[in-house]
């Protein structure tokens, strides 16, 4: 059990330009989410997957936004067009549990991305 | 939509003395989950306690406790005995309970200091 593993640790980008993150959640983890925190703020939702089906989407995640999780392993999010203000730091979390108040999440140390 | 409130932006503690951490939720449900999360410098969430609404008793975890009234809305975080290690963020988090509720929603933390 290596933890939640996210990549690349730090991200900067010129506006307009795409990137892509990956997650790599605890092995045989069947439930992956990514959130976002800025300055300040606590995390907020974005999405959800269990096993490769992404179950839940907040309406945060804009048309920019993409997230993918194939064959239920690892996970991408990408961001089209970046803008200035998509400067956050992107959390990923996993977790091993088929109830809500057992599950028990597993965060990685994020990816913290800078939109010049 | 639920909103949770910490209005402590910043604390301060003297090592293995004890201090709260205040949380307010708002919500229209009467069964949820209730969660304390630490984020340290190295930003990776860790979950510190949790509390069912149903249940009465307040959870206790080692030195961690909370204060949950569920009339005020209320769910604050004792820590005891503090020591070094607790310095870091500290986040108040709700979840419903109902199937499909898959997003915790997060205050905006509050940042723990602890003196030696």
């Amino acid at each position: 059990d290596t933890g939640v593993s996210q990549d690349p640790r730090h991200k900067i980008t010129k506006r307009g330009q795409n990137v892509t993150f990956r997650c790599d959640p605890i092995s045989e983890h069947n439930r992956l989410y990514w959130y976002r925190q800025t300055l300040g703020q606590g995390p907020e939702f974005l999405t959800y997957f269990q096993n490769e089906a992404q179950l839940e989407k907040s309406r945060l995640l804009s048309d920019r936004f993409s997230a993918e999780r194939p064959k239920g392993s690892f996970s991408t999010l990408e961001i089209q067009r970046t803008e200035q203000g998509d400067s956050a730091m992107y959390l990923c979390a996993s977790s091993l549990s088929f109830g809500v108040f057992n599950e028990k999440l597993f965060f990685g140390s994020g990816t913290q991305l800078s939109v010049l | 939509a639920q909103t949770v409130t910490q209005s402590q932006p910043e604390m301060s503690v003297q090592e293995a003395e004890t201090v709260t951490l205040s949380c307010t939720y708002d919500t229209s449900e009467s069964d949820y989950y209730l969660f304390w999360y630490k984020q340290p410098p190295s930003r990776q969430m860790i979950l510190v306690i949790r509390q069912e609404a149903y249940k009465q008793q307040n959870a206790t975890e080692n030195r961690f406790s909370v204060n949950f009234q569920k009339a005020a809305k209320s769910f604050s975080l004792k820590i005891s005995d503090s020591q070094l290690g607790d310095a870091a963020m500290y986040f108040c988090a709700y979840r419903n309970s109902g199937a499909g509720s898959y997003q915790l929603t997060f205050g905006k933390g509050t940042k723990l200091s602890v003196i030696p």
